[in-house]
């Protein structure tokens, strides 16, 4: 079955700890992208790829970095320096950002919480 | 900042029509209208999008006003599992990308 893969579905680490959000999709699609959720909030853009070897950052990227090596896979690290990580991480692929529309597909998310 | 401005909650009877509202006074003119929905604690799911004629597909149909300044989102048959958060959402011209506000949560009820 085609879709969006995230690992682990919960993940805790300790105050202080870089930690890697897996994302991997399977419908060859151009562009991933990674955001944020906070309670009762609505989705706020980390970062952005449209194409291997090429991202750009979104709203909320500081304290975040990430790589795009292959097509499938656009993994997020959440380094120690974002002051406050804790919340639900949504990857999303879509077949490219430059088309007359642009249906995301989005993975189950991951709820990160740092203790 | 978020360019829609949508009712933080509602209720609809199972079975009957949901109407959910949505504001976007400053949208473009090229500027899409999306609509997701979010089951709690899973991804969002595409609904539909458009830019100025109204759509219809199997989930549901989005009426946009001539101005383009609202549109609503119709689910015309809705069910318990329609219970979710929905988001109104333009899509930026300028850079493609999604602004999401908070969404309206919708409740279903026997």
């Amino acid at each position: 079955d085609g879709g969006i893969t995230q690992s682990p579905k919960y993940l805790f680490r300790k105050e202080g700890q870089n930690v890697t959000l897996s994302c991997e999709q399977n419908l060859n699609h151009d562009a991933m992208y990674w955001y944020r959720q906070d309670p009762g909030q609505g989705l706020r853009l980390i970062y952005y790829s449209q194409i291997v070897n090429d991202f750009q950052k979104g709203d909320i990227a500081e304290g975040y970095s990430v790589s795009r090596e292959k097509k499938e896979s656009f993994p997020l690290t959440v380094t120690s320096a974002q002051k406050n990580p804790t919340a639900f991480y949504l990857c999303a692929s879509s077949i490219s950002t430059g088309r007359s529309y642009n249906e995301q597909f989005f993975g189950p998310g991951t709820r990160l919480t740092v203790l | 900042d978020a360019k829609t401005t949508q009712p933080p909650s509602m209720d609809c009877a199972e079975g009957r029509a949901a109407n959910l509202p949505c504001n976007h006074s400053t949208i473009s003119g090229n500027e899409y209208v999306y609509w997701y929905r979010q089951i709690h604690s899973q991804g969002p799911q595409y609904i539909i999008h458009g830019l100025k004629n109204n759509e219809t597909n199997e989930m549901a149909s989005l009426i946009i006003t001539e101005d383009r300044k609202s549109s609503t989102l119709i689910l015309p048959h809705a069910t318990l599992r329609d219970t979710a958060v929905y988001y109104c959402i333009v899509r930026v011209y300028s850079n493609y990308q999604l602004i999401w506000g908070a969404g309206t949560k919708l409740i279903i009820k026997p």
